[in-house]
């Protein structure tokens, strides 16, 4: 089973500012990565897939990088609704698909 | 507008068998890989099954030889069966759609089904 470790836990952060948070896979998941945001009571939201895309619908101020076993989800500009919890997802070597644990965004 | 929702009995005794339904509205079911994550505190996400077109299943190797996952394509739902639950079991369901075997992403959730296992 691929282990996916997010970093750091908890990532304080000032509204309009740039948010960098990272995702490393214990053996290479390729481009094989998803990002979602999930905000209290609400399911988790598909932001990036194969590393790097954008779903649709989402803003041009998220972005995502990496490949093998090192990811970056980067967010400039931070808008009030970004303060949420985001995970990354390997969808590579399965079953199972796996996830971090989650890096929670807050206001600084 | 593809909509899941999830449905379950909310309280499930310890040793006894969970059951959850996903009804999707606003599409269908076929041709779409249907799966059930759960999200506990102590474990975060964790992907349990998917199934596909009523023929096509895969399991999480640590959940396998207690779930069942099945569509039901007259009824537009999927669900899920976990036998011999624990309190380990408790937590909120969700049902999640993929539309690619090769892209296993989620790229639709339902609002999810909060499951307590106590007696």
């Amino acid at each position: 089973e691929i282990v996916m470790t997010q970093s750091p836990a908890t990532l304080s952060v000032s509204p309009g500012e740039r948010a960098t948070l990272s995702c490393r896979a214990s053996q290479s998941v390729s481009s094989n990565l998803a990002w979602y945001q999930q905000k209290p009571g609400q399911a988790p939201r598909l932001l990036i897939s194969g590393a790097s895309t954008r779903a649709t619908g989402i803003p041009a101020r998220f972005s995502g990088s990496g490949s093998g076993t090192e990811f970056t989800l980067t967010i400039i500009s931070l808008q009030s609704e970004d303060f949420a919890v985001y995970y990354c997802q390997q969808y590579n070597n399965w079953p199972p698909f796996t996830f971090g644990q989650g890096t929670k965004l807050e206001i600084k | 507008q593809v909509l899941l929702q999830e449905s379950g009995p909310g309280l499930v005794k310890p040793s006894e068998t969970l059951s959850l339904t996903c009804t999707v509205s606003g599409g269908s079911i076929i041709n779409y890989y249907w799966s059930w994550v759960r999200q506990s505190p102590g474990k975060g996400l964790e992907w349990i099954a998917y199934a596909y077109n009523s023929g096509t299943t895969s399991y999480s190797p640590s959940l396998k030889s207690r779930v069942t996952i099945s569509l039901d394509t007259s009824e537009n739902q999927c669900s899920l069966k976990l036998t011999s639950v624990t309190a380990a079991d408790t937590g909120l369901y969700f049902c999640a759609r993929t539309s690619s075997r090769s892209h296993f992403y989620f790229d639709n959730w339902g609002q999810g089904t909060l499951v307590t296992v106590s007696s």
